[in-house]
């Protein structure tokens, strides 16, 4: 296993448009996390899923936004109607829940940009 | 309001001198703290981290200080190589739960 994988790499998408984006984790942890990143910040948390249970979400994830863990393995992130304010870097991180101090391994991310 | 602030956007130094990147959190929960390195086109790397038991954490060319006090980290990274050019992300966050990022200090290393 190489890492964490996320696909795509990149997407353009019309406004108005929905989109879906896949997180492969390192196949050992049982930690999956969504962060955004825009311009000048750093990552921004989204939700998080311990095995495939959804066990956090920020206020950042309004409801166009959802994400799902079924199997406990791979994640995918939708995005329903993309605004232009959609346009980030999305970022997919995973990490071992008994791993003292829960050391998080990003992607490369997926870059949204929505005209 | 910005819980982990980074306030050099960014910083230049010499090859072979040190490089010292500062962050301060304003939570007083947060326990544990890491840094990360990012290159263009690629994901955040974990570098190091230090936990609010030590004030000092050393991995070869990377030192963290912790001064829970102050509450401010520092990254030291002596001596700097231009490998090291990258973007440094400061981290925060208590065991077990998610870390606030700050924004991020652009490091450029020259030759």
């Amino acid at each position: 296993d190489t890492g964490v994988s996320q696909n795509p790499r990149h997407k353009i998408t019309k406004r108005g448009q929905n989109v879906t984006f896949r997180c492969d984790p390192i196949s050992e942890h049982n930690r999956l996390y969504w962060y955004r990143q825009t311009l000048g910040q750093g990552p921004e948390f989204l939700t998080y899923f311990q095995n495939e249970a959804q066990l956090e979400k920020s206020r950042l994830l309004s409801d166009r936004f959802s994400a799902e863990r079924p199997k406990g393995s791979f994640s995918t992130l939708e995005i329903q109607r993309t605004e232009q304010g959609d346009s980030a870097m999305y970022l997919c991180a995973s990490s071992l829940a008994m791993d003292r101090g829960n050391i998080q391994y990003f992607g490369a991310g997926t870059r949204l940009s929505v005209l | 309001d910005q819980q982990v602030k980074q306030n050099s956007p960014s910083l230049s130094v010499q090859e072979g001198r040190i490089s010292i990147l500062n962050c301060d959190y304003t939570n007083s929960m947060f326990d544990y703290f890491l840094w990360y390195k990012k290159y263009p086109a690629e994901g955040p790397t974990f570098l190091i981290s230090i936990s609010s038991i030590k004030d000092k954490n050393e991995d070869g060319r990377f030192t963290v200080f912790l001064n829970k006090s102050a509450k401010h980290l520092s990254l030291h990274i002596v001596p700097s190589q231009p490998g090291d050019s990258a973007v440094y992300f400061c981290a925060a966050g208590d065991y077990g739960q998610n870390f606030v990022f700050g924004p991020g200090t652009r490091l450029s290393v020259l030759p």
